[in-house]
């Protein structure tokens, strides 16, 4: 039982690239996350799904985009990257909200030069 | 959405109790109150969460108030593996699905 799995762990890019972060979770949940942490701060979250086929916008979505086609797989897109999107991006999951726990990936972190 | 406070940082010694107070004062009905832990750089790992009734694992304990407007996680005994960021939040049991982490407190351990 892997849990949630995000991959690359670490990536560089420069401004302008784009990339896709992939989030996998293996425990059959229907709430997936996407959060952004910079340093010293908390965790931000940027977009959010409540099923395969859903997504919603969370606190910070601008200059992301996400898709959840298949119900294991939560995928974070930067299209044009920029340096105030240098960050460590964490996903999550949940069986559901409320009064089920979250799941956290080891993280990814991003560096756009 | 129902807001936490915590403080900044928090110190403790080595096979002492901690308690780690968090307030929300806005909390709804339907919040459930939950505390996870960052060590250095790792993702935020569950602790405990409650609804109304304090609670109890193998790692911690909730307190929660009787109005639920204020709850503490309490480490039994703290070691040097609890140094870490707590993150105290407010998951909803109904239609409100954005998580909000703080900026937590950091709880130091001395030996």
């Amino acid at each position: 039982n892997a849990g949630v799995t995000q991959t690359p762990k670490f990536r560089v890019l420069k401004t302008g690239q784009s990339m896709t972060l992939l989030c996998a979770q293996d425990m059959n949940h229907e709430y997936m996350y996407w959060y952004r942490q910079d340093p010293g701060m908390g965790l931000r979250l940027i977009h959010y799904s409540v099923g395969e086929g859903t997504t919603a916008k969370g606190e910070v979505p601008d200059g992301y985009n996400v898709s959840r086609l298949k119900k294991q797989n939560f995928l974070l897109g930067l299209e044009s990257a920029a340096p105030s999107q240098t960050s460590v991006y964490f996903c999550a999951s949940s069986y559901r909200t409320g009064g089920w726990e979250l799941f956290f990936g080891e993280g990814s972190r991003l560096t756009v030069l | 959405d129902a807001k936490t406070t915590q403080p900044n940082s928090m110190e403790s010694n080595e096979e002492e109790p901690v308690h780690l107070p968090c307030n929300h004062s806005t909390i709804s009905g339907t919040d459930y109150i939950h505390w996870y832990r960052q060590l250095p750089s790792q993702g935020p790992e569950y602790v405990i969460h409650g609804l109304t009734s304090n609670v109890n694992n193998r790692m911690a304990s909730l307190a929660i108030a009787e109005d639920r407007k204020s709850s503490t996680l309490i480490l039994h005994r703290a070691t040097l593996r609890d140094a870490a960021v707590y993150y105290c939040i407010l998951i909803s049991g109904g239609s409100n699905y954005k998580l909000t982490f703080g900026k937590g407190t950091l709880l130091t351990v001395n030996p």
